[in-house]
Parts: C-alpha cells; sequence; structure tokens
C-alpha cells in the first residue's frame, strides 16, 4: 500500500535559518505529492504539490522537488521567519484514483525562534 | 477562509449529549472527508463520501455518524462520545474523476472536548 515517512519533529532553528524537512515515500504507479502546513489553531493548508517526476512545486519561499529514483520529496526554505513555526505534513495521491484518497506522513513541527 | 467551512469552532459536551458538527464547501468540489486529529497521533480518515455516496468509513465507532445531504454539505453526528473522543476534527474536500488533482482543501475544524 501507499506510506509516507517524513522525519520527526520537533525542528527548533533560529530565524534566517535554512530548513530541511525529509519526506520520502512508498507507492505504486506514479503518485502526484503535496506538503500541507498547518498553523496553531487551523486546519491544513495546502504549501506546494507536485504532479510528475523533477517537478518543483514552490510557494511563499518553500520548495520541494519530486525525485522519482529516490522516492523522495524534501521541503527546503532558505531563511526562515518566525511565521514559518507550524507542522509540516508531507502527502501523495495517485492520480486519477477513485477517491483521490490522500496518505499524509505523521507531520513535522517546526518552531522557528526570534 | 478556504471555502470550506466548519461550524462551530469549539464545543464543550457531555457524554450524555447530542450535538452535530457542521462542514460546507463552496467549491463545487464533489469528494468530502472526515479526519480527527488528536495529539501526538497521525490524522485518521473517518468517512469519505464521492458524489455524495460513501465510500469508505474506517472502523470508526457507531457513537460517530456521518450525514451527506447534497455535495455542498457534510455532517457529523455525535451521541453518547467518550472523553478519548476529544480532538480536532477537520473537514476537507476534494474534485476527483477530472484528471487534475489538486488535492484536499481543508476547513479550519472544529475542537471537540467532551467532559
Amino acid at each position: 500500500g501507499n506510506s509516507v515517512t517524513q522525519m520527526e519533529g520537533p525542528v527548533t532553528l533560529s530565524e534566517e535559518a535554512f530548513l530541511t524537512i525529509n519526506c520520502t515515500y512508498t507507492a505504486t504507479g506514479y503518485p502526484s505529492l503535496f506538503w500541507y502546513v498547518q498553523y496553531p489553531g487551523e486546519g491544513l493548508q495546502l504549501l506546494l504539490k507536485a504532479t510528475k517526476a523533477d517537478d518543483k512545486g514552490s510557494n511563499k519561499g518553500f520548495e520541494a522537488t519530486y525525485r522519482k529514483e529516490t522516492t523522495s520529496f524534501h521541503l527546503e526554505k532558505g531563511s526562515v521567519q518566525v511565521s514559518d513555526s507550524a507542522v509540516y505534513f508531507c502527502a501523495l495521491s495517485r492520480i486519477k484514483a477513485a477517491g483521490n484518497k490522500l496518505t499524509f506522513g505523521g507531520g513535522t513541527r517546526v518552531l522557528v525562534k526570534p | 477562509e478556504t471555502g470550506v467551512t466548519q461550524t462551530p469552532r469549539h464545543l464543550v459536551m457531555g457524554m450524555t449529549n447530542k450535538k452535530s458538527l457542521k462542514c460546507e464547501q463552496h467549491l463545487g468540489h464533489n469528494a468530502m472527508y472526515w479526519y480527527k486529529q488528536s495529539a501526538k497521533k497521525p490524522l485518521e480518515l473517518m468517512f469519505v463520501y464521492s458524489l455524495e455516496e460513501r465510500v469508505e468509513n474506517n472502523s470508526v465507532p457507531s457513537r460517530f455518524s456521518p450525514e451527506c445531504p447534497n455535495s455542498s454539505h457534510l455532517f457529523l453526528h455525535l451521541h453518547t462520545l467518550q472523553p478519548e473522543d476529544s480532538a480536532l476534527y477537520l473537514c476537507a474536500s476534494s474534485q476527483v474523476g477530472t484528471g487534475v488533482y489538486n488535492g484536499y482543501t481543508f476547513g479550519s475544524g472544529t475542537r471537540l472536548t467532551v467532559v
């Protein structure tokens, strides 16, 4: 079956530091890959996505590249801000699969200190 | 505002109460989902409705009863809950079957506390 593994947190960083959150997946076929972010007290928001190998998703200074050879979709940001403190979820979905069910990783909490 | 609205945002209920959570989406999507998010646990998919038909029920206790009267509305009816049911309940919607998939859009959730 499909599964997503992401690094456990919490990840604690200083402002302007470089952030990497690792995500690897197991899936049959050609899944779409997503990163969602959850700010305190809120639901999940789509941060970025990639639908095929070598695609790079980007948004709000975050980037992730779909690496089929390593089955990975690591999230990076070059200079984090306090406002980036949140929980980040990696997820995958099979394209055109019935119900298009998303499979989520366990989430990684990121805390950025001033 | 994501286009998926959940009410109420917070709910405190006793174990003998009956209450309902409501979710409404204004995105024209044709699938809706209920998730449970508990502290220090992975997101748990509870129910999936696609084209108003329940297509997935992940061994959820019968004290949780979903209802999807149309493609824009989803309810979760609660009765005789236990303290361990206290959690953030998230609703999401998506568009399926079009070949272009943009993932789920989530609501802000209902924070449920069972006392």
